[in-house]
């Protein structure tokens, strides 16, 4: 299984909402990130999870809340979001460091209105 | 400051053709290099990833090289498909960056009949 699975795949939301973006996968893998996306541009990275710890954070505003429940999953907590804040938002998983190749979840295509 | 250049931003070609995308990359210490697949609106998927040692690498109808004196890459496509059509990043990553990579703008593909 090279699956990294994101739920749900669409949304959308009020900027008073509260919602979580969910990744899970089943490769072992001890590193997981989140990235952001916007149209024709590559993908930014907003967090790192490493071994369950958060071991980066891209100066990324609080409405936006990693959590790592265990080393298979990682959600993304959304609060008080910006119509800004629309985009893609992939989860990634790596076996360790850098070194290593990461594998993509399909994504999160969430609007904000 | 670590940096991805691709080139061109984006191409047009004829189906059953084939075309060759750049990447130049300033990243140190160099760790590997990864070029990925990225159809809109979904997640990037893994085609090739190359280490320091290895000049080049295929899979299926890609294939990548890799001259990390120079410092460039380039991944080849034969016999285009218009399933090829799709964004193709260049990702950089380097040793003791944590588990940061760096990737390029991506070149956009439009395969036509």
């Amino acid at each position: 299984d090279t699956e990294v699975t994101q739920t749900p795949k669409h949304l959308v939301m009020g900027m008073t909402n509260k919602k979580s973006l969910k990744c899970e996968q089943h490769m072992g893998h001890r590193a997981m990130y989140w990235y952001k996306q916007k149209a024709k541009k590559p993908p930014e990275l907003m967090f790192v999870y490493s071994y369950e710890k958060l071991s980066i954070n891209e100066s990324v505003p609080s409405r936006f809340s990693p959590e790592c429940p265990n080393s298979s999953l990682l959600n993304l907590h959304l609060h008080a979001l910006q119509p800004e804040d629309s985009a893609l938002y992939l989860c990634a998983s790596s076996q360790g460091q850098g070194g290593t190749e990461a594998f993509f979840g399909q994504g999160t295509r969430l609007t904000v209105v | 400051k670590n940096q991805v250049e691709q080139s061109p931003q984006s191409l047009i070609i004829l189906e059953g053709k084939n075309c060759t995308l750049q990447c130049n990359y300033t990243v140190s210490p160099f760790s590997n290099l990864r070029w990925y697949k990225q159809d809109t609106g979904r997640g990037p998927v893994s085609l090739t990833i190359m280490t320091f040692s290895e000049n080049t690498k295929s899979n299926g109808r890609y294939t990548a090289t890799l001259d990390a004196d120079t410092k460039q890459s380039s991944l080849h496509i034969t016999a285009s498909q218009l399933s090829d059509s799709a964004s193709y990043i260049c990702v950089v990553s380097a040793w003791a960056a944590g588990n940061k990579l760096t990737f390029g703008g991506g070149t956009r593909v439009l395969v036509k009949p």
